[in-house]
């Protein structure tokens, strides 16, 4: 099993530019998330699913959008990307409480 | 949103020592999880606790499952330097699916 993966590691954008972050599961997870991480803020949830096709948001969605047609994939995508979304993401899947963390994708928007 | 409020924030120790953390909360959690992150990695899922009460070890490592529901320690004896980094406690409060992350404690080790 490869656990969580995430593509790619490291990103550059300029404000106004749009990418997709990229999180795949092989544990046949049904949960599934999406966190940012900034310094001296801990892991704030962006937004999750608890099954294919089913997504809600966090709590700091706004100016990310995500889908779920897979029980293993599961992409954040920036719209706009601005220099307040520079930050650590990180994707999870995981059951009953218990979420295993992707290596993450350090994200700089200038 | 939901807090939990994780304390202390940092820890300067000696190699040797034991190290006691905890999290609080107002809110009632069904499930209590520990995490470890290094430097650059994600974090590392150490214990889940399901049950109030719960007392569970992992090697150095013991947490428990306060009977209120509220609350949940981890403790770490006899410290070595690999337990350096940042530890995140993290609730489920009941009929939520999504967690509550701890602000995080950063412990360092003086050799």
């Amino acid at each position: 099993n490869a656990g969580v993966t995430q593509t790619p590691k490291f990103q550059v954008l300029k404000t106004g530019q749009s990418m997709t972050l990229q999180c795949a599961q092989d544990m046949n997870h049904e949960y599934m998330s999406w966190y940012r991480q900034d310094p001296g803020m801990g892991l704030r949830l962006i937004h999750y699913s608890v099954g294919a096709g089913i997504t809600d948001q966090g709590e700091v969605p706004n100016g990310y959008n995500v889908s779920r047609s897979t029980t293993e994939d599961f992409p954040l995508r920036l719209l706009s990307a601005a220099p307040s979304q520079t930050s650590v993401y990180f994707c999870a899947s995981g059951q009953r409480g218990g979420q295993y963390f992707g290596p993450g994708t350090r994200l700089t928007v200038t | 949103g939901q807090q939990l409020n994780q304390s202390p924030q940092s820890m300067f120790i000696q190699e040797g020592e034991d190290v006691s953390m905890n999290c609080t909360s107002s809110s009632i959690f069904n499930t209590w999880l520990w995490y470890k992150q290094d430097p650059g990695e994600g974090p590392v899922l150490l214990i889940a606790l399901y049950k109030a009460g719960e007392l569970t070890s992992n090697g150095r490592l013991t947490a428990q499952f306060g009977i209120t529901r509220k609350d949940s320690f981890l403790n770490i004896s006899a410290s070595i330097p690999s337990d350096v980094g940042i530890y995140f406690c993290a609730g489920l409060l009941q009929g939520a699916q999504k967690l509550v992350f701890g602000q995080g404690t950063r412990l360092t080790i003086n050799p």
